[in-house]
Formats: structure tokens, C-alpha cells, sequence
């Protein structure tokens, strides 16, 4: 089946202590990009990459890392959490043209 | 200035009726692409229809169909006989230039309620 796959789903975390959101696609997209999702604020996205070892800032980078060593994988690190990062994370991605984006389920952050 | 403006923030419809989402945005690109996704309770995001800024006709999937204003930089979603499993948020995005851009702008959302 078709997917974009995250883990974990829910995660409950302290200030400080580093974490990893992963993120897996098997469409071979080139395409992979992370968003935050807020009340009242829509989506926005974190980081995105256009293909392996290509990545880049969207709208909200600060306090957060990426990494695109391999295809199918893209790594949300947060290397210091804290309470503001809490939020709904979602991994995307999508084929090169005009192609809409397929998420994954979602990972519910919470930085006490 | 907003890209992207849903200025409805919930609604309630009767099942059965038809049900238009309004979407404005705004951009000077001439090359753009609409999208309209659907975020039920349970939280996954799921595409449900486009539209490209050159496409001559509305966009259909369905009972979805994109109700597209150029001049008026509106892309209104109806839904027709809506039905009770559409209750969710419903998001409106825009992906500005040319598809080798990845930023997609979404709106704050709509929250549709169908009521039995």
C-alpha cells in the first residue's frame, strides 16, 4: 500500500531532551516536506526537500533539523524541545510535477 | 496580506444539501495550483481536489467540484448532497510558480458540520 508513515504517533517529552520524529515514504517521491499544525493557524511548514541531500527552511525552521540521506527518509530532529513546539506534526510528500501532497497520519507532540 | 483566506470557520448543513466552502488567495504568479484537503477527526489529511491557475475548466472528483474565479482569486469547494461522514476540517492551499517549488500555504480551515 501506498503510504507516507510516521513515528511515533504520540509523543510526550520534557524541555531539552533531543528527540526524532521519523518519516518514511515508499512512492519514491522526490518531494518530502514537514508541517506543524496549530489552532488557528492552518499548516505551516517546517522544512522541506526536493530530493536526497537537498533540503531547505519553509516558514517556521527555528529549533528544528532535517536530514534526507536516503530517498524514502526524512528525519524531523528537534535537538532542544520546548513548550512551544508543541503540536500536530505531519510528513508529506509527492512526486515531481503537478502532483498533490500525500501526508502521514500525523505525530501529536507534546514539550512539558 | 493572507495567501490563502477561509473566512468561514465553521458551518452547520443539513444532510443532503449541498455545501460551499469559500477560498480566496492571493498571489502574482501567474502559475499556481489550488488544492482542497480533508482532515476528519481522527486527523489524517486527505487530498480531495485541484486546480491548476491554466486550467480551463473547474475541477470534478466526485461530489466535489472546485468552483474556480480567476478574476476574483476565489476557489470555492462545493460539496454536493453532503453526507454525514463529510463532517471535518476542510483546508484550502496554494502552491505559488513553477512545481519545482515545494511550499504549499494552507488556510486556517473551515469545520464542517452535517447534521442528520
Amino acid at each position: 500500500e501506498a503510504q507516507v508513515t510516521q513515528n511515533p504517533r504520540y509523543l510526550i517529552t520534557v524541555t531539552g531532551k533531543k528527540l526524532t520524529v521519523t518519516c518514511s515514504q515508499n512512492m519514491n517521491h522526490e518531494y518530502m516536506s514537514w508541517y506543524r499544525q496549530d489552532p488557528g493557524l492552518g499548516l505551516r511548514q517546517i522544512y522541506y526537500s526536493m530530493n536526497v541531500e537537498v533540503t531547505d527552511k519553509g516558514d517556521v525552521p527555528e529549533g528544528y533539523k532535517v536530514s534526507r540521506k536516503e530517498k524514502r527518509n526524512f528525519p524531523l530532529i528537534l535537538e532542544s524541545p520546548s513548550p512551544n513546539q508543541t503540536s500536530l506534526y505531519f510528513c508529506a510528500s509527492r512526486r515531481q510535477g503537478n502532483s498533490p501532497l500525500h501526508f502521514g497520519n500525523g505525530t501529536r507532540l507534546t514539550v512539558t | 496580506a493572507q495567501k490563502i483566506t477561509q473566512t468561514q470557520p465553521g458551518m452547520f448543513v443539513q444532510e443532503k444539501e449541498a455545501v460551499t466552502l469559500d477560498c480566496t488567495y492571493d498571489t502574482s504568479d501567474p502559475s499556481y495550483g489550488l488544492f482542497w484537503y480533508k482532515q476528519p477527526s481522527s486527523g489524517e489529511m486527505i487530498f480531495l481536489i485541484y486546480q491548476g491557475s491554466y486550467d480551463q475548466q473547474n475541477a470534478t472528483e466526485g461530489r466535489y467540484s472546485l468552483n474556480f474565479q480567476k478574476a476574483r482569486k476565489s476557489a470555492n469547494l462545493v460539496i454536493s448532497a453532503s453526507q454525514l461522514g463529510d463532517s471535518a476540517m476542510y483546508f484550502c492551499a496554494m502552491r505559488e510558480g513553477n512545481f519545482g517549488n515545494e511550499k504549499l500555504t494552507f488556510g486556517t480551515g473551515t469545520r464542517l458540520t452535517i447534521i442528520p
